[in-house]
């Protein structure tokens, strides 16, 4: 069964660097698209982005001049980095496993989320 | 830049009765990448159909995805009272997904 954690500080203060980590079981992170997607308390989810696992990246234009979406095969992780943070970045954020191929592309693997505030 | 709008925004219906559920595009799209999503508070979303029309492994045959170019559906043939749930569209690769569909109980 494929499963997905992250991790990383629930507390971010305003301009600095959020850094959440999701760790991969079940799965090798060597295949599929490893992605972000978020959640603003009471409101829809927004994609953020995903990496493949050969390092291509693709990012939700809104926000690409701050994000960085990193793979570290050895670990079976992915990391999310999201600078120059303010109020309108607090979330859930869930990572997930992309599915895609020439036919068919979803997320079918999500981890439980953590909420992440940004606040001084 | 591609959109998906929902509708309606929020759905009131009995256990047992029938649920219809559209996501509109802004331009046509691929039905392919055509997916809908299944939100409980304080979950994750969960998968349940992808392709448009394909139901995710375990998802029971209730639930029905239809569509093409720039109207998809989702419908709920009878409602259980787990199904109370916001749903979602997405077409993958794209940045939004719909804003989401909240069936609540009548």
């Amino acid at each position: 069964q494929v499963q997905l954690q992250e991790s990383g500080p629930g507390l971010v203060k305003p301009l600095e660097t959020l850094s959440l980590t999701c760790t991969v079981s079940g799965d090798s992170i060597s295949s599929h698209y490893w992605s972000w997607i978020r959640q603003p308390p009471g409101r829809g989810l927004e994609w953020v982005g995903y990496i493949y696992y050969s390092g291509s990246t693709d990012y939700n234009p809104s926000l690409k001049s701050r994000v960085t979406i990193s793979v570290d095969t050895s670990k079976n992780q992915f990391s999310l980095r999201l600078s120059s943070v303010t109020a309108a970045d607090t979330a859930i954020y869930y990572c997930s496993r992309g599915y895609k191929s020439t036919w068919y592309g979803y997320f079918d693997y999500w981890g439980q989320g953590t909420l992440v505030t940004v606040s001084s | 830049e591609f959109v998906l709008t929902q509708s309606p925004g929020t759905l009131s219906l009995s256990p047992g009765e029938r649920a219809t559920l559209s996501c509109r595009a802004s331009q046509s799209t691929s039905s392919s990448y055509l997916t809908w999503y299944q939100q409980k508070p304080g979950q994750a979303p969960r998968l349940l159909i992808y392709g448009a029309a394909s139901r995710a492994p375990g998802i029971p045959d209730r639930f029905s995805g239809s569509g093409s170019g720039t109207d998809f559906t989702l419908t709920i043939s009878r409602l259980e009272p787990e199904d109370f749930a916001v749903y979602y569209c997405h077409r993958f690769g794209f940045s939004s997904f719909g804003q989401g569909t909240k069936l609540e109980i009548k």
